[in-house]
């Protein structure tokens, strides 16, 4: 089986702050990596696929980057709906799928 | 617009057998470019995928929970299922249906899902 390890669990940060979190796989997934934000009470929403490919309607201050086993997902100026938790799921192995434990970005 | 709803029981007694059924609607079952998922997600904790099927009614499922898991599809209903054996307070959790793309030209994704539905396993 495929594992996700992401990092950091949990951040404060400030609106306006560079905010970077990073997922690692236990094995190589080449770019088959997706990044989904979650809000309270609601389902996850995709934001980046195929590692780095914004998804239609996403701000542009969301970005990924990364293949093979580590990744990283990029929000450049943290705005105040971005506060939630975002998860990374690897599609390599499809139908057979694997969830990060998750990141809380919260206020400082 | 698709939609997806789970439905089922939201309380349950241990060592009973969890049923939740996921209708679709706007959009066929029967698409060749997607896949059919369960995903859990107990209070407070990360998601985790339980099992995915495909409208010829092939199955994967989480080798942690593969013993306890059945996923079905019915085609003429536009709906699938989820049957989880034995449940425990551990089970607890929302249990979300979704749809997975599954296309090598548009990507891997889940693209929708349900607005979950809450199971809470409590003698």
């Amino acid at each position: 089986d495929i594992q996700m390890t992401q990092s950091p669990s949990s951040l404060s940060a400030s609106v306006g702050d560079r905010v970077t979190i990073t997922c690692r796989a236990s094995q190589s997934i080449r770019t088959y990596l997706n990044w989904y934000q979650q809000k309270p009470g609601k389902a996850p929403n995709l934001l980046i696929y195929a590692a780095s490919s914004l998804q239609s309607g996403v701000p542009p201050r969301f970005s990924g980057s990364g293949s093979g086993t580590d990744f990283t997902l990029t929000i450049s100026s943290l705005q105040p709906e971005d506060f939630a938790t975002y998860y990374c799921q690897q599609t390599y192995s499809s139908p057979q799928l694997t969830f990060g434990g998750g990141t809380k970005v919260d206020i400082k | 617009q698709l939609q997806l709803q789970e439905s089922g029981p939201g309380l349950m007694k241990p060592s009973e057998t969890l049923s939740l059924t996921c209708t679709v609607s706007g959009g066929s079952i029967s698409s060749s470019s997607y896949f059919w998922v369960w995903i859990r997600q107990p209070p407070g904790k990360g998601l985790e995928w339980i099992g995915s099927i495909y409208h010829s009614g092939s199955t994967y499922y989480n080798p942690s929970l593969k013993s306890r898991v059945t996923i079905s599809v019915d085609t003429s209903k536009n709906q699938f299922s989820l049957k989880l054996s034995s449940v425990t307070a551990p089970d607890t959790a929302v249990y979300y249906c979704a749809r997975h793309m599954d296309d090598v030209l548009i990507g891997y994704y889940i693209d929708s899902w349900g607005q979950g539905t809450l199971v809470t396993v409590s003698s």
